[in-house]
């Protein structure tokens, strides 16, 4: 089955430690993108990236880090610099807006929390 | 900038009622138009899409159309269950983006038995 994974669905994390939440599509997507999402509010853009080897800071990147070396993985690392990490966490992919449908089709989500 | 705006939630409505969530956008150029749902604890699913002013998107029941003239997208069903309820998000990307989306914050729809 194609589809998108994330993993843990659920993590706990101490304040001031790093954490990476993975974020694995075999659709065989040029395209992913990290959301991230509050209660009761929309999803707001962390990074994306259109190429492997390449990606660019969304609305709200402070605090977190990512990389694309391989077309397939997206890890999305939250620092200690992130003032509140707790969140839900959602990660989507899509084909090359360039060639194709817009539509980002999303993963199951890796709730975050930090205490 | 491009943005959407969505009614506010939460939305009650009794089985078997009429559906209307209103979604208006802000964009330069033509954006695509989307719908998705999220069920509680879940990612998005991709409910419906339109891609040119008229088009209509529809999907289990639920339909939206473009409308440029009045930048909207409103989503509609005639009959909704109990297994609707759902948050539902409207949401659009413009060229030359990235393929970026832009989300409205949400609407929760409850629907009672």
């Amino acid at each position: 089955d194609g589809g998108i994974t994330q993993s843990p669905k659920y993590l706990f994390r101490k304040e001031g430690q790093n954490v990476t939440l993975s974020c694995e599509q075999n659709l065989n997507h040029d395209a992913m993108y990290w959301y991230r999402q509050d209660p009761g509010q929309g999803l707001r853009l962390i990074y994306y990236s259109q190429i492997v080897n390449d990606f660019q800071k969304g609305d709200i990147a402070e605090g977190y880090s990512v990389s694309r070396e391989k077309k397939e993985s997206f890890p999305l690392t939250v620092t200690s610099a992130q003032k509140n990490p707790t969140a839900f966490y959602l990660c989507a992919s899509s084909m090359n807006p360039g060639t194709g449908g817009h539509e980002q089709y999303f993963g199951p989500g890796t709730r975050l929390t930090v205490t | 900038g491009n943005s959407v705006t969505q009614m506010e939630g939460p939305v009650t409505l009794s089985e078997e009622a009429f559906l209307t969530i209103n979604c208006t956008y802000t964009a330069t150029g033509y954006p695509s138009l989307f719908w998705y749902v999220q069920y509680p604890g879940e990612g998005l699913q991709l409910l419906l899409k339109a891609t040119k002013a008229d088009d209509k998107g529809s999907n289990k029941g639920f339909e939206a159309t473009y409308r440029k003239e009045t930048t909207s997208f409103h989503l509609e069903k005639g009959s909704v269950q109990v297994s609707d309820s759902a948050v539902y998000f409207c949401a659009l990307t413009a060229g030359n983006q990235g393929g970026k989306l832009i989300f409205g914050q949400g609407t929760e729809l409850s629907v009672k038995p």
